[in-house]
C-alpha cells in the first residue's frame, strides 16, 4: 500500500517570502500522480498543483512550484512571494496511474501541514 | 464552471440514527468517491464507485456504510446507525475518463451527538 508522509505539522512564513513544504511517499509503482491540495478554514479542498511521475520537468503554477525527486520519493511544494491568502492546511496526495485493479483512482493523503503567513 | 455540490452543509444527528449525505458530481464524470476527514486529521478514502458498483473501499467502509447512485445525477452515502466516531467532514469527489484530477465538493459536516 502507498503511504504519504508530511513531516512538518506547522510552518510559518513572512508575507512576500518563500516557503517550502515537504512531502515524501512510498510506493512500488513506477507510474503515478502527485498532488498538492490547499484546505482553507472553509475546509474546501482546492487543487494547487499536480505532477505526473513520468514527467521529469517539475510542475509550476504561477507562484507555486514543486521539486519532484522520483528516486528519493520526494515531492516538495515551494510557495514564492507568499500572500496572506496562502494561509491554509496543505495536503500532499498520491494517486496510482494504473487503470483497473484495486487501487485505481483513490487519493492517499498525507497528514497535512498548517501554513501561517505573517504580515 | 461545473462543480461538485453536496447537501446538507451540516447535519446533526443522534447516535444510532441513519443519515444520508447527498452529492451531485460533475455531469459528465464517471468516477465517484467519498472521503472522510475527522477534525484536525488527514483526509481518508472511504469508497470509489464506477459503473454503478463499488470499485474499491477502505477498512473504514464497513457494513454500516453504503453508497448509491439512485438516478443520473445524485450520488449518496448512507450511514445506517451512526456512532460518535462518525463525526467528521465528508467529501464527495468526481473525475472524468482520462482525467487525473478529482474535483471535490465543499463537504458535509456530520455531527453525531
Amino acid at each position: 500500500a502507498q503511504t504519504v508522509t508530511q513531516s512538518q505539522p506547522e510552518m510559518s512564513v513572512q508575507e512576500a517570502e518563500t516557503v517550502t513544504l515537504s512531502c515524501t511517499y512510498d510506493t512500488s509503482e513506477s507510474d503515478y500522480y502527485l498532488f498538492w491540495y490547499k484546505q482553507p478554514p472553509s475546509r474546501q479542498m482546492i487543487l494547487v498543483i499536480r505532477q505526473e511521475a513520468y514527467k521529469q520537468q517539475n510542475a509550476t503554477e504561477n507562484r507555486f512550484s514543486v521539486n519532484f525527486q522520483k528516486a528519493a520519493k520526494s515531492f516538495s511544494l515551494k510557495i514564492s512571494d507568499s500572500q496572506l491568502g496562502d494561509a491554509a492546511m496543505y495536503f500532499c496526495a498520491y494517486r496510482s496511474a494504473r487503470a483497473g485493479g484495486t487501487s485505481y483512482g483513490k487519493l492517499t493523503f498525507g497528514q497535512g501541514t498548517i501554513l501561517t503567513v505573517h504580515p | 464552471e461545473p462543480e461538485v455540490t453536496q447537501t446538507p452543509s451540516h447535519q446533526v444527528t443522534q447516535m444510532g440514527q441513519e443519515v444520508i449525505l447527498r452529492c451531485v458530481p460533475i455531469s459528465n464524470h464517471l468516477y465517484f468517491y467519498w472521503y472522510r476527514q475527522i477534525l484536525g486529521q488527514k483526509v481518508e478514502f472511504l469508497v470509489s464507485f464506477y459503473n454503478n458498483e463499488i470499485s474499491e473501499k477502505s477498512e473504514i467502509f464497513d457494513d454500516q456504510f453504503s453508497v448509491e447512485r439512485p438516478d443520473g445525477s445524485n450520488f449518496t452515502l448512507k450511514i445506517r446507525s451512526t456512532k460518535l466516531e462518525d463525526s467528521a467532514m465528508y467529501f464527495c469527489a468526481s473525475t472524468g475518463t482520462g482525467d487525473n484530477e478529482q474535483f471535490f465538493g465543499p463537504g458535509t459536516r456530520l455531527t453525531v451527538l
